[in-house]
């Protein structure tokens, strides 16, 4: 297995809702990441899990909550978001002591 | 801090035409150099990369040289394909080995 999967691949909500995006690989990674990509522009780094353990919160408002469950398993929690969070949710993976990242095809978010 | 710049298109091709995206980076030290390519709806895949000075990736047809005396990590391809109408993203690795540092893309249109 040789992939990184996100489900879904597309969701919408509204400002109310509670919603979760999942990314899974098992490929062994140990770092795990979450960027959000705007139309037209590079995807923007948002958190990096070490060791299932949060290495890097890049000032993400508190709407957004990453979990890290296990090794394979790198879930974002979504409450309370703004229309301008619509964008491309992007999941990454990278092997320790490399530094390639190799990414998944992404859930397109609307909110309404 | 490190930075990527690349020329941000949009680039417009006839099929079978050479293509070069200029890619050009600041860093201390001497990071790993990555070219990811992103096609419509999709995430980002990786396209080729070089991890020291006078390194050249190539996949697919495509190829670059980390050229260390210039700081440039040039994309090229002989003879494009419709197929590979994207947007292109030049890259860097930072100091830490943790995260990718995105030039702002280049939109390539291949028409037939």
């Amino acid at each position: 297995d040789t992939e990184v999967t996100q489900t879904p691949k597309h969701l919408v909500m509204g400002m109310t809702n509670k919603k979760s995006l999942k990314c899974e690989q098992h490929m062994g990674h140990r770092a795990m990441y979450w960027y959000k990509q705007k139309a037209k522009k590079p995807p923007e780094l948002m958190f990096v899990y070490s060791y299932e353990k949060l290495s890097i919160n890049e000032s993400v408002p508190s709407r957004f909550s990453p979990e890290c469950p296990n090794s394979s398993l790198l879930n974002l929690h979504l409450h309370a978001l703004q229309p301008e969070d619509s964008a491309l949710y992007l999941c990454a993976s990278k092997p320790a002591g490399r530094e390639t990242q190799y990414f998944g095809p992404g859930t397109r978010l609307l909110v309404l | 801090g490190d930075s990527v710049t690349q020329m941000e298109g949009p680039v417009t091709l006839s099929e079978e035409a050479f293509l070069t995206i200029n890619c050009t980076y600041t860093a201390t030290g001497y990071p790993s150099l990555f070219w990811y390519v992103q096609y419509p709806g999709e995430g980002l895949q990786l396209l080729l990369k070089a991890t020291k000075a006078d390194d050249k990736g190539s996949n697919k047809g495509f190829e670059a040289t980390y050229r260390k005396e210039t700081t440039s990590f040039h994309l090229e391809k002989g003879s494009v394909q419709v197929s590979d109408s994207a947007v292109y993203f030049c890259a860097l690795s930072d100091q830490a080995g943790t995260a990718l540092i995105f030039g702002k893309g280049t939109t390539l249109s291949v028409s037939s």
